[in-house]
């Protein structure tokens, strides 16, 4: 059984250019979180999400950040115009039902932004 | 803002018992006590959880005071590859919980 799988592993972009970071569950999960790792620094939780539904985007920036999870494929991560400040890693996590089941986490994406 | 209170590091010999404490004086009723680690540049892994009684699987052990204020991760025979991140983290067993990490405890396991 395939474990969380997240691409691409890494992602450079320029200012002001789009970051789409991928987020596939494992098999039968159908809720997935994303974290926020900046440097030196713990992770930080952005937005939870089950099958075409947000239930928690709490620790979404306010703007350029939105996340996605379709009824088929995985779910998105996108920011628009990007900046510096975005450089981090990116965590996905899946689970198989909410209400404090395990959460598994994918191996990150490193976004650096030029 | 997370409610747990970690060491910033701490060493451990290999092969000896690595004990991590935490201390989460306000933890309320119906929080649980989970433990995960990171290591370096992974994403976080699982290892244990528990609510008010010892837990034991195959990775560690937890023991949680009885007044539940703090707790202490054990890793009986530690190795090399238990080097990590390890977090303390509450939770409420419901629908919307995420994961609330602080900093943690930097385990280092020398030879």
């Amino acid at each position: 059984n395939a474990g969380v799988m997240q691409n691409p592993r890494h992602l450079v972009r320029r200012r002001g250019q789009e970051a789409r970071l991928r987020c596939s569950p494992m098999k039968g999960h159908s809720h997935v979180y994303w974290y926020r790792q900046l440097p030196e620094e713990g992770l930080k939780f952005m937005v939870y999400l089950q099958k075409e539904n947000i239930i928690d985007e709490s620790g979404m920036p306010k703007e350029r950040f939105s996340a996605e999870f379709p009824k088929e494929g995985p779910s998105i991560l996108r920011i628009q115009q990007v900046v510096r400040g975005d450089s981090a890693a990116y965590f996905c996590a899946s689970s198989l039902t909410g209400a404090g089941n395990e959460q598994f986490f994918g191996p990150g994406t490193r976004l650096t932004v030029l | 803002d997370a409610k747990t209170t970690q060491p910033t590091s701490m060493d451990c010999a290999e092969g000896r018992a690595a004990n991590l404490p935490c201390n989460h004086s306000t933890i309320s009723g119906n929080e649980y006590v989970y433990w995960y680690r990171q290591i370096h540049s992974q994403g976080p892994q699982y290892i244990i959880h528990g609510l008010k009684n010892n837990e034991t699987n195959e990775m560690a052990s937890l023991i949680i005071t009885e007044d539940r204020k703090s707790s202490t991760l054990i890793l009986p025979h530690a190795t090399l590859r238990d080097t990590a991140v390890y977090y303390c983290i509450l939770r409420l067993r419901k629908d919307t919980d995420k994961l609330i990490f602080g900093t943690g405890t930097r385990l280092q396991v020398f030879p």
